[in-house]
């Protein structure tokens, strides 16, 4: 049973760029979740997938955008970078969507220079 | 929505000795409680989760405590080993049918030799 898995591990990018970061999900999980992580302090909830749509959303604009792929597998985007997007990007999957536990990634480091 | 709050920020300990995290939540709906523990440059990973239908639940080291009526539960870890030493988060899921975790800022334990 293979785990969670991200890529990039770590990027750098520039104030006004666009990132898109990738999660592969644990193996009969079909929920994918999003969280971030600045230093110091908790993931906080960006959005989630089931089934490949989106069926909830934290409080982050729109610039922050994701997909699920048929595979499980989910991407998220971010638009228009700006320096406080810094941060742990972090990939959650679980077996279905309101029930069982969430299993992290490794993360995917984000600098904004 | 859901707030946790999480303390101590950091407790430090020496190796045998016991270790105690606590958390409030606010959303009395909320029935799902994992605790997870991230090492550096890692992410987060699950070591014990309890339900609202739980009032206690131990695996060897690592016990939960969860008090419904106060809205608080508890980590204790005993005979604490160096390799304890890690950020540990706590977290509340509610029922909105989604599995949103809201986490608390963590707690760095350092457990010394």
């Amino acid at each position: 049973e293979t785990g969670v898995t991200q890529s990039p591990t770590h990027l750098i990018k520039t104030r006004g760029q666009q990132v898109t970061l990738r999660c592969s999900s644990q193996s009969g999980h079909n929920t994918v979740s999003w969280y971030q992580q600045a230093l110091g302090q908790g993931p906080q909830f960006i959005f989630q997938y089931y089934r490949e749509e989106e069926n909830g959303r934290g409080n982050f604009p729109p610039r922050f955008s994701g997909l699920q792929f048929p595979n499980y597998s989910s991407e998220l985007n971010v638009n228009a970078l700006e320096l406080d997007d810094s941060a742990l990007y972090l990939c959650a999957s679980s077996l279905t969507s309101g029930a069982g536990e969430l299993f992290f990634g490794e993360g995917s480091r984000l600098t904004v220079l | 929505g859901e707030n946790v709050e999480q303390h101590p920020s950091t407790l430090s300990v020496q190796e045998g000795d016991s270790a105690v995290i606590k958390c409030t939540y606010s959303d009395s709906a909320s029935n799902y409680f994992p605790w997870y523990k991230q090492e550096l440059g890692k992410g987060p990973q699950l070591i014990i989760d309890i339900r609202s239908n739980v009032g206690e639940k131990k695996d060897q080291r690592i016990a939960v405590t969860l008090n419904k009526t106060a809205k608080h539960f508890s980590l204790h870890i005993t005979e604490t080993q160096p390799e304890d030493s890690a950020v540990y988060f706590c977290a509340a899921r509610g029922d909105s049918g989604y599995s949103t975790l809201t986490f608390g800022k963590g707690t760095m334990l350092l457990v010394s030799p």
